[in-house]
């Protein structure tokens, strides 16, 4: 598997809260994503980034903001969490030939 | 922009059946395709590409897929499920030759085997 590791793993937050999900890299990847995997609608992309300080939003983005300060990390932001935002969390790594994810970071927002 | 219909949302197979899964894309343009599978609890995992060439894509698991042009599909496919397919798959399209990085999922197809 690559390298990739997703913190936290699980988290339960209350409405209105900011919340900040980390992804890890160990392959010095410049391409990483953000996606939400929620049922009947698949993996939609929520922000993208191909490289340090060079972000982009996906189709998902309102409610999301992004940084990537270092090339090993992508850190996604729910400014202040909604019900609708209870969702599992994928960050993954590579070009569209070899993309590989991560474990996965499910959320709940009460 | 490019879009995915997978129409069968769940499947339910007797293991040694055969399995055929849809997938239709929707781009204006090239397209490379993807299906990638979800195991229980487990994170995504490519099965198989296509790019060009052979339009018969064999994967790992002795899954293959057949990318049929005129009719926008990439059905993915194997001969005899076993038990351990049990598991959600994902077809994906992104844009070809040179068009970027991101990939669109379909809905994903839930494929249950018994034994």
């Amino acid at each position: 598997d690559a390298g990739i590791t997703q913190s936290p793993r699980h988290k339960v937050t209350e409405t209105g809260t900011p919340v900040t999900l980390r992804c890890h890299q160990t392959e010095n990847h410049r391409y990483m994503y953000w996606y939400r995997q929620d049922p009947g609608h698949g993996l939609r992309l929520i922000h993208y980034s191909y490289g340090v300080k060079d972000t982009d939003k996906g189709e998902v983005s309102d409610g999301y903001s992004v940084s990537r300060s270092k090339t090993e990390d992508f850190l996604l932001t729910l400014e202040s969490a909604t019900s609708s935002q209870t969702s599992v969390y994928f960050c993954a790594i590579g070009p569209q030939e070899t993309q590989y994810f991560g474990p996965g970071t499910r959320l709940l927002v009460l | 922009a490019q879009s995915v219909s997978q129409h069968n949302h769940h499947v339910i197979l007797s293991e040694a059946a055969s399995l055929e899964l849809g997938c239709n894309y929707s781009y204006g343009g090239t397209v490379n395709l993807f299906w990638y599978v979800q195991y229980p609890g487990q994170h995504l995992q490519l099965l198989l590409k296509y790019f060009s060439g052979d339009p018969l894509v064999k994967g790992i698991k002795g899954f293959e897929a057949e990318f049929i042009k005129s009719k926008f599909s990439f059905n993915l496919r194997k001969p005899s499920v076993q038990w351990s397919d049990t598991a959600e798959y994902f077809c994906a399209v992104a844009p070809g030759r040179g068009g970027g990085n991101k990939l669109t999922f379909g809905t994903g197809t839930q494929l249950k085997v018994e034994l």
